[in-house]
């Protein structure tokens, strides 16, 4: 199956740092997302991005579908931010996605 | 916040025991899936399914089984607890294309 691989897998920052989080895979997608699982366990939606760049405040990702790989930008972090985040790749028709191993983001106050 | 709900959210059972955990859908959605993710690690497609009465294995399917009667629900059964069952199951929903989730079951077999 396709491979999914996070990094760095830990991230320590002082809030107002920037940051970029990679995902890579191994095989051409259909579909791939960016999750936020926050320190109460819930997995929240940040983006839904096959292909191209979107941005949501001061959050922002880019999938180059060609070259495999996906970036997640953070800027001005903030303690908020801590968590883990996902990628979640899915090369099938039916939505089964598969996780990268995440990267764990501290924000520091 | 896509309309999922898990039940239970909690349970601790013993090895041997039965456990079903069911997801809840209010979005009409075509697919649900079952996830679980233990300490360190990505989520884990246990089963899904594409329609009622229609389900499939996913990555780590041994030890557990589906059911899908309604599209409004789909259900996820231990028929024997073990051990290495303890971890926090989600479900999700699609239509297909970006996944929602469920706030998480958590599940400790001892």
């Amino acid at each position: 199956g396709i491979q999914v691989e996070q990094s760095p897998p830990d991230l320590i920052l002082q809030e107002g740092a920037n940051s970029t989080l990679r995902c890579n895979f191994s095989d051409s997608v259909n579909n791939l997302q960016w999750f936020h699982q926050n320190p109460w366990g819930q997995l929240i939606n940040l983006f839904y991005i096959p292909s191209g760049t979107k941005q949501n405040g001061r959050l922002s990702a880019t999938t180059v579908a060609t070259e495999r790989y996906s970036l997640l930008y953070i800027s001005s972090s903030q303690t908020t931010d801590s968590g883990v985040y996902f990628c979640a790749v899915d090369n099938t028709n039916a939505g089964k996605s598969t996780f990268g191993d995440g990267t764990t983001l501290t924000v520091k106050p | 916040d896509a309309g999922i709900t898990q039940s239970p959210r909690h349970k601790v059972t013993e090895t041997g025991t039965p456990v079903t955990l069911r997801c809840h859908q209010t979005e009409n959605h075509r697919y649900m899936y079952w996830y679980r993710q233990d300490p360190g690690h990505g989520l884990r497609l246990i089963h899904y399914s594409y329609g009622v009465k229609d389900t499939d294995k996913g990555e780590v399917s041994d030890g557990y089984s589906v059911s899908r009667s309604k599209t409004e629900d789909f259900l996820l059964t231990l028929e024997s607890a073990t051990s290495s069952q303890t971890s926090v199951y989600f479900c999700a929903i699609s239509g297909p294309g970006e996944l929602f989730f469920g706030e998480g079951s958590r599940l400790t077999v001892l």
